[in-house]
């Protein structure tokens, strides 16, 4: 079965300071990654997608970057974090796409609570 | 650009009642899926319900049910006999069917806060 790990599960980080989130997938093979930032205990706002090995989309100009140095291993990262980078930040997976794909549904890791002061 | 619009912040609903979720969706595709997570208070988003565009029947996973009206790009969730256990973030999303120009996008509505009044 697949699997998503995420971690880690808190983060408190200094302003100015670098990020690494990490995300892997198990289980499975070339899956879409996603990450995803919920501040405040409201919506989900799409970060970053990824179809492949260094393919990345950003949806939204910020402070962070992704990268997917290997297949089913997504990084969320800083280079100097911001206050407004404080958040709840999810990772999901979900399976390749093929023409008749009808499995269209996202996993999602248990999260990261990152605090910026 | 897809969008998803959940018009709902806070609902509220007596244990064992029924209650309803709205959702609006904007997309110019004629092939999607919709889907309904929830976000219990440990935060884990769970799939409750997906339903293909290209159906017409109304998709049921036990005390879930949508209403899906694609003409209207509405899609509400129904919670019968509510439990306390349902109280909980609910999240609309929406994804293409097309295999490319960005169709991998999940993107979801702002959520409603379901309490359970026991």
């Amino acid at each position: 079965s697949q699997t998503i790990h995420q971690w880690p599960a808190t983060l408190v980080q200094p302003v100015g300071s670098p990020l690494s989130l990490e995300c892997t997938v198990e289980g499975t093979s070339n899956p879409n990654l996603y990450w995803y930032r919920q501040a405040a205990g409201r919506g989900l706002q799409l970060l970053f997608y990824s179809v492949g090995i260094g393919q990345i989309s950003s949806e939204v100009p910020q402070n962070l970057s992704a990268s997917r140095p290997q297949d089913r291993q997504f990084i969320l990262s800083s280079k100097k974090l911001l206050l407004s980078d404080s958040g709840f930040y999810l990772c999901a997976w979900s399976a390749p796409r093929t023409r008749f794909d009808r499995n269209p549904e996202a996993f999602f890791g248990q999260g990261t609570r990152l605090t910026v002061v | 650009a897809q969008t998803v619009t959940q018009s709902q912040p806070e609902m509220s609903v007596q244990e064992a009642e029924t209650v309803t979720l709205s959702c609006t969706y904007d997309t110019s595709e004629s092939d999607y899926y919709l889907f309904w997570y929830k976000q219990p208070p440990s935060r884990q988003m769970i799939l409750v319900i997906r339903q293909e565009a290209y159906k017409q029947q109304n998709a049921t996973e036990n005390r879930f049910s949508v209403n899906f009206q694609k003409a209207a790009k509405s899609f509400s969730l129904k919670i019968s006999d509510s439990q306390l256990g349902d109280a909980a973030m609910y999240f609309c999303a929406y994804r293409s069917v097309l295999t490319q120009g960005g169709s991998e996008k999940l993107v979801f509505g702002k959520g409603t806060k379901l309490t359970v009044n026991p």
